[in-house]
């Protein structure tokens, strides 16, 4: 029930295309939903996050969208790029619990 | 704003010796969490401090690892008579206030066991 699962595992996507990640979770209790990105070597970066009292956020080219029936949640980065070339890992937590429960993280390729 | 500064970056033990991991959270924070991260996978809690206070140990393995955050100084992460399965990245977290909500990362210590 502490689970976040996400897919795909590794994406590769043209420049100017449009990226999709998902993620799914069980614990009805999580209440954030961060998204944070991973370059080789470095920590991740919060990059955009939801509350599930919103069914989208859109900040630049990054949009959430959230599904609370369901139970999912997906990063859309639109007109994808080379420098978005990175490790994209979902989280989740409740408000209550200061442990960010993560995903096992999806390799995304941008090809020029 | 200096962001949160772990050291070393890489490290190099050979079975049985000791590591020390140090983060200095950002600048304000109070509130420090620390991850381990194996290839291939996500991040894994594994404790969270205070000053000079442990709070959550849940996700720390109760031999060989210590954790500590005093008054003065960064927080330490000790890993004693390392083996080759603690070779990993640790990564830390800081944050304002207690909660899962805007951790910010350093940029990690990866561990190589020899």
């Amino acid at each position: 029930q502490q689970q976040v699962k996400q897919s795909p595992q590794s994406l590769i996507v043209q420049k100017g295309g449009i990226s999709i990640i998902n993620c799914a979770y069980e614990n009805t209790a999580f209440d954030y939903f961060p998204w944070y990105q991973q370059f080789p070597g470095k920590g991740p970066a919060l990059l955009i996050a939801i509350r599930p009292d919103v069914s989208e956020k859109k900040e630049g080219r990054f949009t959430i969208s959230f599904n609370k029936s369901a139970k999912q949640f997906s990063l859309h980065i639109m007109d994808s790029q080379p420098g978005d070339s990175a490790t994209y890992f979902c989280a989740a937590s409740g408000d209550s619990n200061y442990q960010l429960i993560w995903g096992a993280g999806t390799k995304l390729i941008i090809k020029p | 704003n200096a962001g949160v500064m772990q050291n070393p970056r890489h490290l190099v033990r050979r079975r049985g010796q000791e590591a020390r991991l140090r983060c200095s959270p950002m600048k304000g924070h109070s509130h420090v969490y620390w991850y381990r991260q194996l290839p291939e996978e996500g991040l894994k809690f594994m404790v969270y401090l205070q000053k000079e206070n442990i709070i959550d140990e849940s996700g720390m393995p109760k031999e060989r690892f210590s954790a500590e955050f005093p008054k003065e100084g960064p927080s330490i992460l000790r890993i004693q008579q390392v083996v080759r399965g603690d070779s990993a990245a640790y990564f830390c977290a800081s944050s304002e206030r207690v909660s899962g909500y805007e951790q910010y990362f350093g940029p990690g210590t990866r561990l190589t066991v020899t």
